[in-house]
């Protein structure tokens, strides 16, 4: 069954470094979006991507984070610098795109962020 | 504002129990919903979806959902919990290709 991969799993990093999240989505998938999750919360919208385009960054911190879809494929998340706040579960989801009637997204097993 | 509201933040049941997890939305347009399981430190596993049609969904590990446009509502249920169900529940509400909005989750607990 094709599955939505991210990687790290974890990561544990100090304030003020740079850290890197990566996902691909399901081969096919035109949309792609990152949440965050904080600790007892629902995830929340961080960017939405339509192919390689961005469709929704309006909560994306852009003074220090940043994502990219290149070629519409896979997407990098970036953080820099890192802020204690910013530990949290970040996940990536995929679906099939617009015209389709349809809004399923799958998850992948998400990035734990700890920042000391 | 679109928002989903979980009124209870922890239940207890016990093994065998039958099982309500309750979900309020505020949604502009016709609403997709779904309810989503999670695991501790995994993602999110669909459980069900609501797109149209026959209001009452069947998912997956034997869990269902009741769309009720006039109470805004949509609700888990499972008529025999298990003691692998304990998990945390999420509701969420979206539209065609839009992001979803989470409720802020139900812990279960299953207990013997």
């Amino acid at each position: 069954e094709a599955e939505v991969a991210q990687s790290p799993r974890y990561k544990i990093t100090e304030k003020s470094q740079a850290v890197a999240f990566w996902c691909d989505p399901i081969s096919g998938h035109a949309t792609l979006y990152w949440y965050r999750q904080i600790l007892g919360q629902g995830p929340e919208l961080l960017v939405q991507f339509q192919d390689e385009s961005v469709v929704d960054d309006s909560q994306l911190p852009k003074d220090r984070f940043s994502a990219e879809r290149l070629k519409g494929v896979d997407s990098t998340l970036k953080i820099q610098p890192a802020e204690l706040g910013d530990s949290a579960m970040y996940l990536c989801a995929s679906s099939l795109g617009p015209s389709t009637g349809l809004n399923e997204q799958f998850f992948g097993p998400g990035t734990r962020l700890t920042v000391l | 504002a679109q928002s989903v509201t979980q009124p209870d933040i922890h239940i207890t049941v016990s093994e065998g129990a039958s099982l309500e997890l309750r979900c309020n939305y505020s949604y502009g347009a016709t609403p997709y919903l779904f309810w989503y399981v999670q695991s501790p430190g995994q993602g999110l596993q669909l459980l069900l979806k609501y797109f149209s049609g026959d209001t009452l969904v069947q998912g997956i590990k034997g869990f269902e959902a009741e769309f009720k446009r006039s109470q805004s509502s949509f609700n888990l249920r499972k008529p025999s919990v298990h003691w692998s169900d304990a998990a945390e529940y999420f509701c969420a509400v979206g539209a065609e290709n839009t992001p979803l909005v989470f409720g802020k989750g139900t812990r279960l607990s299953v207990i013997a």
